[in-house]
């Protein structure tokens, strides 16, 4: 059984350049998150979807991320230019209906922008 | 939305049994208690889950005191392999929720 699939693992880009993140949620699961994860700040909560319906994005930190889903086995987070401060690690997570809070991450993306 | 608390971390011997507490005081009746692992380089990964009393695994025991405003997460005679990140989530089973996770309790095993 596949569980949530990520890419690319790693990406090293140049500052001003875009970025797209994709992530395969486990099959059937109806929940998916996308999570940022730095040292100095820990697991951040940027946005989450319900049946492909994006349901809060409050934790976007701007303008120069989105995220979307076109359906139920496809989600791509998308930073547009591309900052410095936005090298972390990305994680894609699903969940599914009545599994109670059991989420099912992927292996991340290994952002750097230089 | 229930914060939660946690030791920011421990270190502790190999074969010895590790506690760790996570403090929830507002937790809601409808609120589950949820423990996850993070190793470096990898996705946390679910442990243990619980509502009440005591729930044992595999892997861990959880136990939730009757006012449920605080849990422990007990690794039995843990080894270096033992040596993560651990994350105490609390929200509801069921229903759209945000999971916000906490900083988490970094446990160290020493050899």
């Amino acid at each position: 059984d596949a569980g949530v699939i990520q890419s690319p693992r790693h990406e090293v880009t140049e500052m001003g350049q875009e970025v797209t993140l994709r992530c395969k949620p486990i099959s059937g699961h109806d929940y998916l998150f996308w999570y940022r994860q730095t040292m100095m700040r820990g697991l951040e909560l940027l946005i989450y979807f319900n049946n492909n319906v994006p349901i809060d994005d409050s934790g976007m930190p701007e303008d120069r991320f989105s995220a979307k889903m076109p359906n139920a086995s496809f989600s791509t987070l998308k930073i547009q230019p591309s900052e410095p401060r936005d090298s972390a690690v990305y994680f894609c997570a699903s969940r599914a209906k009545g599994s109670g809070n059991t989420i099912y991450f992927g292996e991340g993306s290994w952002l750097t922008v230089v | 939305l229930a914060k939660t608390t946690q030791p920011i971390s421990m270190d502790s011997y190999e074969g010895q049994e590790v506690n760790i507490t996570c403090s929830h005081n507002n937790i809601a009746t409808n609120d589950y208690i949820t423990w996850y692992q993070q190793f470096p380089s990898q996705g946390p990964r679910f442990i243990i889950q619980g509502y009440k009393t005591k729930v044992t695994n595999e892997v861990a025991s959880l136990f939730i005191p009757a006012d449920r405003k605080s849990s422990t997460l007990s690794l039995p005679r843990v080894s270096l392999s033992d040596t993560a990140v651990y994350y105490c989530l609390v929200g509801p089973a069921s229903g759209t929720y945000k999971y916000i996770f906490g900083t988490g309790t970094r446990l160290k095993v020493l050899a």
